[in-house]
């Protein structure tokens, strides 16, 4: 059965570096999407993306956060200067279709930053 | 806006009692609503679906939830839970108007006792 992964599973930073979070979606899916639950709170949206752009963003997604679809398979997310509250686990999700069609979900990358 | 309470953050069931799970949601238009579930070191997959056919839904593992738009409730229950059913389930809602974003409830963590 076709599934979502991401690497690394975990992730240590230090503050103020860049990381880059890897996923890699369903083969034929369209729409791609990052998520992010940090430690005892909400998984939350963060950017949708179809069509080599962005389609929606939430206001977590600032300019320090960056997607990118470089190779027709992988979708990265990319943090430019790591903050201590970005620590969180980060899932990336696909799906074929809006509205109806399921969201495939990744096992999630452990970002901790120090 | 649309925004997901889950009632309770924890429930416990002995094996081969109901497990019933309270949803309350709220959204301005016609919602797709779905339920989640997160099994530990696991991805978030998908339980069930309701986008606005049958108000009764069947999902997978003998799981089902019923729309009540009166109530702007999706209560998912179980007539007989498993041990294999303990894990974090989160209740979530989609607009017709977004991207697919989809709005996580808090969760709640099932706990199976023998």
């Amino acid at each position: 059965e076709p599934e979502v992964t991401q690497t690394p599973s975990h992730q240590v930073t230090q503050m103020g570096q860049e990381v880059i979070l890897r996923c890699v979606p369903i083969s034929n899916h369209l729409y791609f999407y990052w998520y992010r639950q940090i430690l005892g709170q909400k998984v939350e949206f963060l950017v949708s993306f179809y069509n080599n752009e962005i389609s929606e963003k939430s206001e977590i997604f600032d300019d320090q956060f960056s997607v990118e679809r470089p190779d027709g398979s992988n979708f990265t997310l990319k943090i430019r200067s790591t903050k201590l509250e970005d620590s969180a686990m980060y899932f990336c999700a696909s799906s074929g279709g809006l509205l109806s069609n399921e969201q495939f979900f990744g096992p999630g990358t452990r970002l901790t930053v120090l | 806006a649309q925004s997901v309470t889950q009632l309770d953050s924890h429930v416990s069931v002995s094996e081969g009692t109901p497990v019933l799970l309270r949803c309350n949601y709220s959204s301005s238009y016609s919602p797709s609503l779905f339920w989640y579930v997160q099994h530990p070191n696991k991805g978030l997959q998908l339980l069930l679906k309701y986008t606005s056919a049958a108000t009764l839904v069947k999902g997978i593992n003998g799981f089902e939830a019923e729309f009540k738009k009166s109530e702007t409730s999706f209560h998912l229950t179980k007539p007989s839970a498993h041990m294999s059913d303990a894990a974090e389930y989160f209740c979530v809602v989609s607009e017709t108007d977004s991207w697919g974003k989809l709005q996580f409830g808090a969760g709640t963590q099932v706990v199976v006792t023998p």
